[in-house]
């Protein structure tokens, strides 16, 4: 059962331009979400996160937007530069499971020089 | 300042054999947590061991077994090994005083069950 899902595979961006992530969860006690970024031959780094009490939260060019009535949250990347190509991981906690992360599938996302 | 290391980088067994990864935490972090991740797929969480003890399982059977040294070390036993055992393992660790989605992975290791 994938409680978090990213739908696209892959993304396809403009240097300069808006790259937007989409991920959605089904799990309504999930309080705490993050965005990992994950090079060839790398293991994942962190992004940015984003608790529940927040519907918002930035850093530099990377904004984290959660929906919690729709389950939805969303990263955006602006401008994105060509070293954001990457692969990029939801993830989603609850604090009553402890320190248990479920990940989405993830999105390839090229930005085109 | 060496980040989280993992060895081997590459590993090929046989269907039915056993096998361990190995994990060394950064610098500092007393918590490591192992993840599975299939092809085309997101990590799944193994489990955590904190203080040479499982403190979390994730939902993967007994075949997986772990253990953490004195020295926050962490090894991943998988026995019996099934081809769907192929897959990139990833080690990740973390301090147990920080909140526990501080958490840095290391490269993986590359399992192939033949």
């Amino acid at each position: 059962d994938q409680q978090v899902k990213q739908n696209s595979p892959s993304l396809s961006v403009q240097e300069g331009r808006i790259s937007i992530l989409n991920c959605d969860y089904t799990n309504s006690m999930f309080d705490y979400f993050l965005w990992y970024k994950k090079y060839p031959a790398e293991g994942p780094t962190f992004l940015i996160s984003i608790s529940s009490i927040k519907d918002k939260n930035e850093d530099g060019r990377f904004t984290v937007f959660l929906n919690k009535s729709a389950k939805h949250l969303s990263l955006h990347i602006v401008p994105s530069q060509p070293g954001d190509s990457a692969v990029y991981f939801c993830a989603a906690s609850a604090t009553n499971t402890g320190n248990q992360f479920y990940f989405g599938t993830g999105t390839s996302l090229t930005v085109i020089p | 300042d060496a980040g989280v290391t993992q060895s081997p980088t590459h590993l090929i067994k046989t269907r039915g054999q056993q096998v361990t990864l190995r994990c060394s935490p950064k610098s500092g972090h007393d918590t490591v947590s192992w993840y599975q991740q299939a092809l085309g797929q997101g990590p799944q969480f193994i489990f955590q061991y904190y203080e040479e003890e499982e403190r979390q399982r994730g939902n993967f059977p007994d075949r997986f077994s772990g253990h953490q040294f004195p020295n926050y070390s962490s090894e991943l036993n998988v026995n019996a090994l099934w081809l769907g055992d192929s897959a990139l393992y990833l080690c990740a660790s973390s301090r147990g005083d920080r909140p526990y989605y501080e958490q840095y992975f290391g490269p993986g290791t590359r399992l192939t069950v033949t």
